[in-house]
């Protein structure tokens, strides 16, 4: 089955720790992006990448870094330069074409700062 | 910049009951429009969407209509279940700068009671 995979669902860090957030899609997507969701907030963009090799800062990129060394895979890492990391984390893909581009969506990793 | 507006919940409605989500967003150009659906601990799910003015999305019941002349997508049901206790996301989408981005609504939480 196509779609898009997340690992960990939940994910654990101490303070001052990088942790690495897994995003895999097997829908040859080219686009891919990361949000982060807070309680009663929406979406807020963190980085995407229109291609392979190419990424760019969205909304609230500090704090956060990013690869995209294939096309299936888009990690996010974030780095004990993130003051507030204990969020929802939600990837997603789209194909890169003019028009209505739906995003896809992966299932979420939960992080938790202790 | 882009904006997108919602109204604000959480929503509480008994089963069968009749349900409005008011959604209005800048008219920056012409954007397509989405609704998002994302139950609890889970990814988002595209819902419906419209790509073009007078275009009407539909997916399970719901519907949405695209109003350029007012700019909104009010997402509607005629008689809700307890299995659409959800939180619903109106997203319109935005080319620019050679990539193409959603902008996310707040989100409405909607309880469907017995």
């Amino acid at each position: 089955d196509g779609g898009i995979t997340q690992s960990p669902k939940y994910l654990f860090r101490k303070e001052g720790q990088n942790v690495t957030l897994s995003c895999e899609q097997n829908l040859n997507h080219d686009a891919m992006y990361w949000y982060r969701q807070d309680p009663g907030q929406g979406l807020r963009l963190i980085y995407y990448s229109q291609i392979v090799n190419d990424f760019q800062k969205g909304d609230i990129a500090e704090g956060y870094s990013v690869s995209r060394e294939k096309k299936e895979s888009f990690p996010l890492t974030v780095t004990s330069a993130q003051k507030n990391p204990t969020a929802f984390y939600l990837c997603a893909s789209s194909m890169r074409r003019s028009g209505s581009n739906e995003q896809f969506f992966g299932p979420g990793t939960r992080l938790t700062v202790l | 910049g882009d904006s997108v507006t919602q109204m604000e919940g959480p929503v509480t409605l008994s089963e069968e009951a009749f349900l409005t989500i008011n959604c209005t967003y800048t008219a920056t150009g012409y954007p397509s429009l989405f609704w998002y659906v994302q139950y609890p601990g889970e990814g988002l799910q595209l819902l419906l969407k419209a790509t073009k003015a007078d275009d009407k999305g539909s997916n399970k019941g719901f519907e949405a209509t695209y109003r350029k002349e007012t700019t909104s997508f009010h997402l509607e049901k005629g008689s809700v279940q307890v299995s659409d206790s959800a939180v619903y996301f109106c997203a319109p989408g935005y080319s620019g700068a050679g990539s193409y981005q959603l902008t996310f609504g707040k989100g409405t939480k909607l309880s469907v009671i017995p």
